[in-house]
């Protein structure tokens, strides 16, 4: 079992739509949870992070967790094309040396 | 956020040779990482750098192959040695940050070719 499953995708969303993005996690003790944008070609870019069961908004993005179900997962508001990108989870767990552990990463696509 | 700047950008090398992959933060951190990203994949943790102490590898990675360097708060460099076509990726540093905000800041990444 992988350490934390994302589905690859592609996800594909109509401009506007509200696009939702899961990732499981197989180690009961993560204690923080993050969520990176790439792009083709870049490095991955943080765009949230949560550590406490519910959800966190920022902006179009809200994240949320449920460490019972050890499920976390990212809601894009208003889906833009600019948002066209691969998301990755990454999970740290508290005592496992600060090391971030990502996901394979979902594929959006926002189409027009 | 902290700025880091990776170099080089991109190369292309011979089998066989080394490279050495530098990656500077423009603010002290304790903790700097290593990664891969092998086409079409997601990243992998090659080590863990400390400063003033030997870096920790990651199953699978082993020092004689992805040397280390940590000399200061601020600066690291990864080698790859001995080069075949598989160690063909994208090789990202990165730092831990708690200071503003809690999370983990990359490099623009190093694209290494091996023909």
């Amino acid at each position: 079992q992988k350490e934390v499953e994302q589905n690859s995708g592609p996800l594909s969303v109509p401009e506007g739509a509200i696009a939702s993005l899961n990732c499981t996690y197989s180690d009961r003790g993560s204690q923080s949870f993050f969520w990176y944008r790439q792009y083709s070609g870049k490095s991955p870019e943080l765009i949230m992070s949560i550590y406490s069961n519910g959800d966190k908004e920022d902006g179009r993005f809200t994240a949320q967790l449920n460490k019972a179900s050890q499920y976390v997962s990212l809601l894009i508001r208003d889906s833009q094309p600019s948002d066209s990108a691969t998301y990755l989870c990454a999970v740290s767990v508290t005592g496992g040396g600060n090391k971030l552990t990502f996901g394979t990463g979902t594929q959006l696509k926002v189409e027009l | 956020s902290a700025v880091i700047s990776q170099k080089p950008s991109r190369d292309i090398c011979q089998r066989g040779t080394s490279l050495t992959i530098q990656c500077q933060v423009d603010s002290q951190v304790t903790m700097m990482f290593w990664y891969r990203q092998q086409p079409g994949q997601s990243l992998t943790l090659i080590a863990t750098a400390n400063q003033g102490s030997e870096a920790t590898y990651e199953s699978g990675f082993v020092i004689d192959k992805f040397p280390i360097s940590r000399p200061n708060l601020t600066f690291s460099t990864l080698t790859v040695s001995n080069m075949s076509p598989e160690d063909s990726s994208i090789y990202l540093c990165s730092v831990e940050e708690a200071t503003g905000f809690y999370g983990y800041t990359f490099g623009s990444g190093t694209r290494l070719t091996v023909v």
